[in-house]
């Protein structure tokens, strides 16, 4: 069956080093999300992707960055980890410019 | 500033009852989501009511969608301890370029 799964799904780094947060879908969707999620901000976007080699900034996307170079994968990059990003992080994809979002189980990332 | 907004933030009910779920936004959309979270897990999509639809169903869901309010609600009938999620509305607004905006959700307890 297709699915979009993240990895790894908990971290925990320090302030100032570089992570990044793996999202691979194989649904062969064109559209990827990165969001966060934080109590009291419900779901905010970060950045997406319509197509290979396009990337846009979402609402809240300083101290992050994506690229996209193939259709499956959508990796996030914080270059340097700051307090402020601790939260969980969601991947999702859909196929088209209207329609549902198909989400991943998420990535929890501490940073201390 | 959130697009949507979930109201109540949580809410109680014996099982077999009914649930409703309201959320309001704030500009013009091109069509309204409904998903449901489980503790710890990704989101998954419920229902999508277009901006031309006054009403949809699913199973036991049973999404209005009043665009003169601005206003969406979602229920569920004969609610089983199951349905224990949060519940999240998202918009399509017709400016965003097919980009979900999302509400801070409605923590739901069904009770055995």
């Amino acid at each position: 069956d297709a699915e979009i799964t993240q990895s790894p799904r908990h971290k925990i780094t320090e302030t100032g080093r570089q992570v990044t947060l793996a999202c691979h879908q194989t649904w062969n969707h064109n559209n990827m999300f990165w969001y966060r999620q934080d109590l009291g901000h419900g779901l905010r976007l970060i950045h997406y992707s319509y197509g290979v080699q396009d990337t846009n900034k979402g609402e809240v996307s300083d101290g992050y960055s994506v690229s996209r170079s193939n259709t499956e994968d959508l990796p996030l990059t914080l270059e340097s980890a700051a307090s402020s990003q601790t939260s969980v992080y969601f991947c999702a994809s859909s196929p088209g410019p209207v329609g549902e979002l198909f989400f991943g189980e998420g990535s929890r990332l501490t940073v201390l | 500033s959130q697009q949507g907004e979930e109201d109540p933030q949580a809410l109680s009910i014996q099982e077999g009852e009914n649930a409703t779920m309201n959320c309001s936004y704030k500009t013009s959309i091109n069509n309204l989501q409904w998903y449901r979270q489980n503790s710890g897990r990704g989101l998954v999509h419920l229902i999508l009511i277009r901006s031309n639809e006054r009403e949809k169903h699913s199973g036991r869901l049973r999404v209005t969608l009043d665009t003169s309010k601005k206003s969406s609600s979602l229920l569920i009938t004969a609610s089983r301890a199951a349905d224990t999620a949060s519940y999240f509305c998202a918009t399509d607004p017709e400016t965003s370029g097919s980009r979900l905006t999302f509400g801070e959700g409605t923590q739901l307890t069904v009770n055995p």
